[in-house]
């Protein structure tokens, strides 16, 4: 069946370091990739998508990569900052109002 | 305003009480979802209204009763839930079906 699934559950990385958190999806007609970011005690929130024809998306500070040959979507960001601790979760949409979550990579930053 | 707000933050409900869940947006959007998060885990999809009519109802339980007042008001009807339901309940809204979702802070909602 349909699946969103991360490769890490945890990641630690040194403030200043680049973070890259990985997803691996499974159903080939998602055309619409999120990441959301959800700190303790709050809902998840937006950071960057990117839709099936593109490979590449950058915002500020964070990139998303897309590469469908193997269904993998990557986050990455640079010069993590404590206040990026969280868990990331990325997440897929098929085109009509249903998203479904991947299992999350919690994100530790060490000062 | 780019804000969604739920009320309660907390509640705590017994098997036989009847208690709703509040969620509110005033962006404009025009679909709004109710989530279910349990701990470590990712947010499941319970419901979607778009423009006020029930889009998706993903198996759940009818001890679960979405309802949409209006374009800018989700509520969640509870009764009879079950100590499995303690959970964090997400409310989100969009602009449009493939679309960034903006969620509120959720409710924890535990039933003893």
């Amino acid at each position: 069946g349909e699946s969103v699934g991360l490769h890490l559950p945890t990641l630690s990385v040194q403030e200043g370091d680049n973070s890259i958190i990985n997803c691996a999806y499974s159903n080939s007609a998602s055309d619409y990739f999120i990441w959301y970011k959800q700190e303790s005690g709050k809902g998840p929130q937006f950071i960057i998508d990117i839709r099936s024809n593109m490979d590449k998306r950058q915002g500020q500070r964070v990139t998303v990569l897309l590469n469908k040959t193997v269904k993998h979507l990557s986050l990455q960001i640079a010069a993590t900052q404590p206040g990026d601790s969280a868990v990331y979760f990325c997440a897929e949409n098929t085109g009509g109002f249903k998203t479904i979550f991947g299992a999350g990579t919690r994100l530790f930053v060490k000062a | 305003d780019t804000e969604v707000t739920q009320t309660p933050k907390h509640l705590v409900m017994g098997m036989t009480n009847k208690k709703s869940l509040k969620c509110e947006q005033h962006m404009g959007h025009r679909a709004m979802y109710w989530y279910k998060q349990k701990a470590k885990k990712p947010p499941e999809l319970m419901f979607v209204y778009s423009y006020e009519k029930l889009s998706i109802n993903e198996s759940v339980p009818s001890r679960f009763s979405p309802e949409c007042p209006n374009s800018s008001l989700l509520n969640l009807h509870l009764h009879a839930l079950q100590p499995e339901d303690s959970a964090l309940y997400l409310c989100a809204s969009s602009q449009k079906k493939v679309d960034e979702q903006f969620f509120g802070p959720g409710t924890r909602l535990t039933v003893l």
